[in-house]
């Protein structure tokens, strides 16, 4: 099986920055995904990594460490349409590949 | 082009009635999924076909009726649902199912059972 924690809910102001942790148990991990989700809306993605380390795109920037299950997706200068929920990703390899998702951190920016 | 399109976008369908949802992409992905998405949950996997091939059935009620007629096409055909399917149904595509080649996402089917 596997466990995935995310923070429920996190608010942040505009133009700040803003960290949201991931921490996970698994078997047969295969690499980690960030989506973002606006409500009523389909995921759509953001980062991968299968590497420890850093992955930067932009605004958003994805770290893993594979020997502590543990990744954080860091969003820089906030937009008031960063407001939405960031729900981490386990890909597995059960032969076939297995997204399993997290619950999901919504995060709300204010002006 | 990272487009999955999804037809209806809302369904409200009685208990007794039949219908299907579609799920269409031209990206030459190989690898097709349907997920559920209940209110404030994260999406949960319920099919995966890979070249046309069911590979996984996340032991789904027999009510769920997958199809893929073809590459580019994803059928769910719904039969005798129940309020609680209620929920947000989203068809995903990847390059292939094996590996971790990233999923895209269609907009959804917003299912309503009466």
């Amino acid at each position: 099986g596997q466990n995935i924690d995310q923070p429920t809910e996190m608010t942040a102001t505009e133009g700040a920055i803003v960290q949201i942790n991931c921490t996970y148990q698994t078997s047969g991990f295969n690499g980690l995904f960030w989506y973002q989700q606006h409500a009523g809306e389909a995921p759509t993605f953001l980062s991968y990594n299968v590497l420890d380390g850093l992955e930067e795109k932009g605004r958003f920037s994805s770290f893993l460490s594979r020997s502590k299950g543990y990744s954080y997706l860091l969003l820089k200068e906030l937009q008031m349409k960063d407001s939405a929920s960031y729900l981490c990703a386990l890909s597995r390899d059960t032969g076939f590949q297995k997204l399993v998702f997290g619950t999901g951190t919504r995060l709300l920016v204010s002006p | 082009d990272t487009e999955v399109t999804q037809t209806p976008k809302h369904l409200v369908m009685g208990m007794t009635n039949k219908k299907s949802l579609k799920c269409e992409q031209h990206m030459g992905h190989r690898a097709m999924y349907w997920y559920k998405q209940k209110a404030k949950k994260p999406p949960e996997l319920m099919f995966v076909y890979s070249y046309e091939k069911l590979s996984i059935n996340e032991s789904v009620p027999s009510r769920f009726s997958p199809e893929c007629p073809n590459s580019s096409l994803l059928n769910l055909h719904l039969h005798a649902l129940q309020p609680e399917d209620s929920a947000l149904y989203l068809c995903a595509s990847s390059q292939d199912a094996a590996g971790a080649d990233t999923q895209y996402f269609g907009p959804g089917t917003r299912l309503t059972v009466l």
